[in-house]
């Protein structure tokens, strides 16, 4: 069955330090993964898909189909990146939507 | 543009009764998925509908339903209610394409049931 497995409730860093948020995932096609977040108080955004290989507000994912991975990398940690993250896989044949989300892990950065 | 839009933003039912929540889209959007969001089982995919119809279901039990309007609205229901049916009820748009399969989300319904 496709899953989505983010290891980590709860990530907790100081300001300036590094983060990697963990995600690993089953599927038996071309996977489609993103991040989204959902801030306090906000609604779920996406915040980068891996097609995309850009870096959004400094951080960056690689898909690494050896290892079934898609972790989220962040060289300096700032207090505005406290947030849910969630790791979601994109199960569509012919285009159709259905994310398949991880549990999530809850980032929160200390001053 | 205006973002997804959910109503209502709050609910609060018995067991027994039924439920319709509604959502509309980004002007432009045509695929419209339903997820539910509980503090147990996290985000899960519920339906999704392109053009009025169904393309994509998720596991659950047939009291939950869907439709699609013309204008590319949608509204789920829920029929005879459970007190496991508690959680944010979230509703997501995309658009053909290239941006096909980024989802914009809505703000979300909580419905409570008692």
């Amino acid at each position: 069955a496709q899953r989505v497995t983010q290891p980590e409730k709860l990530l907790s860093v100081f300001k300036g330090a590094p983060v990697e948020l963990k995600c690993n995932y089953s599927y038996s096609g071309s996977p489609e993964l993103f991040w989204y977040v959902q801030y306090s108080r906000q609604r779920l955004q996406l915040l980068l898909r891996h097609i995309s290989r850009e870096s959004i507000k400094g951080f960056t994912a690689d898909l690494n189909k050896g290892e079934t991975s898609f972790h989220l990398k962040k060289p300096f940690a700032q207090e505005e990146d406290s947030a849910m993250y969630y790791c979601a896989l994109n199960e569509s044949e012919g285009g159709y939507n259905k994310l398949i989300f991880g549990a999530g892990t809850r980032l929160a950065v200390h001053p | 543009k205006a973002g997804v839009t959910q109503t209502p933003r709050y609910l609060i039912k018995t067991r027994g009764q039924q439920v319709t929540l509604s959502c509309s889209p980004i002007s432009g959007h045509r695929s419209v998925s339903w997820y539910q969001q509980t503090p147990g089982q996290g985000l899960q995919f519920l339906f999704e509908y392109f053009s009025e119809t169904q393309r994509n279901k998720g596991n659950f039990p047939g009291r939950f339903s869907g439709r699609q309007f013309s204008n590319s609205r949608s509204e789920m229901n829920v029929s005879t209610l459970e007190l496991g049916d508690s959680a944010l009820y979230l509703c997501a748009s995309s658009l053909l394409g290239t941006e096909r399969n980024i989802q914009y989300f809505g703000a979300g319904t909580r419905l409570s049931v008692l």
